[in-house]
């Protein structure tokens, strides 16, 4: 099945800094990639959705100024927590759409993000 | 309102008996697709089931079965004979729009943990 995977799995950062969370579809070409930000025991919320070679989407409420997506090509998308603060701190969760197959989503094994 | 309810924060089977988790969904497309996830304490999100909601039949994926009601909006999750493995944070989602269209942006419900017992 269509595999996607996840970088870094944890990160700790401290505040200020900045962080990149790489996307990958290891096995198909996704032309369509999410970020999903999910606190403990809560659900899964969208935060974008980034379409190969062009901007990315966010949903409301969404700094698009603090998460940088950017989807250079169809394997690879990336989340870039600018100026990292402690609420940031969250799982951040990608998924890709295969157009091939089956699930229509293919989510990653997320990124647990501490900012210290 | 809510597009995705599930009203089950918290549920508990014994091992080898049948458990049904509960989802009711609020949209006015009349093409959606349903799906359940499972997961686990490390995260990762696994698919289990989808109907769509032109689909005749109730969908089914070895233990998991989705009892699909259109007239009442619900899409609940059967899963038979439970085992431990089971144990887990369950998901619905929705998506709303054709499988064929250029939405596939999913809204999910705020899950149900369960827990199977010894």
């Amino acid at each position: 099945g269509a595999v996607v995977s996840q970088h870094p799995s944890r990160v700790i950062c401290k505040s200020g800094t900045s962080v990149k969370i790489e996307c990958r579809s290891l096995d198909f070409q996704a032309t369509t990639m999410f970020w999903y930000r999910q606190f403990p025991k809560q659900s899964l919320m969208l935060m974008a959705t980034s379409n190969e070679g062009s901007k990315a989407t966010y949903e409301q409420g969404v700094e698009k100024d603090k998460f940088l997506i950017n989807h250079a090509s169809l394997t690879l998308s990336t989340l870039t927590v600018t100026s990292a603060h402690p609420e940031d701190s969250s799982f951040y969760i990608c998924s890709a759409r295969d157009p091939l197959g089956v699930y229509e989503q293919y989510f990653g094994p997320g990124t647990r993000l501490t900012v210290t | 309102a809510q597009k995705i309810t599930q009203t089950q924060p918290g549920m508990f089977v014994q091992e080898k008996e049948a458990v049904t988790l509960d989802c009711t969904y609020d949209t006015s497309d009349p093409s959606y697709g349903l799906f359940w996830y499972k997961q686990p304490s490390s995260g990762e999100m696994i698919f289990l089931i989808y109907q769509g909601s032109y689909d005749q039949q109730n969908a089914t994926e070895g233990r998991y079965s989705l009892n699909f009601q259109k007239a009442r909006k619900s899409a609940n999750l059967v899963i038979s004979a439970s085992q431990l493995g089971d144990s887990a944070m369950y998901f619905c989602a929705m998506r709303e729009g054709g499988s064929g269209g250029s939405n596939y942006k999913l809204t999910f419900g705020k899950g149900t943990l369960l827990t199977v017992n010894p």
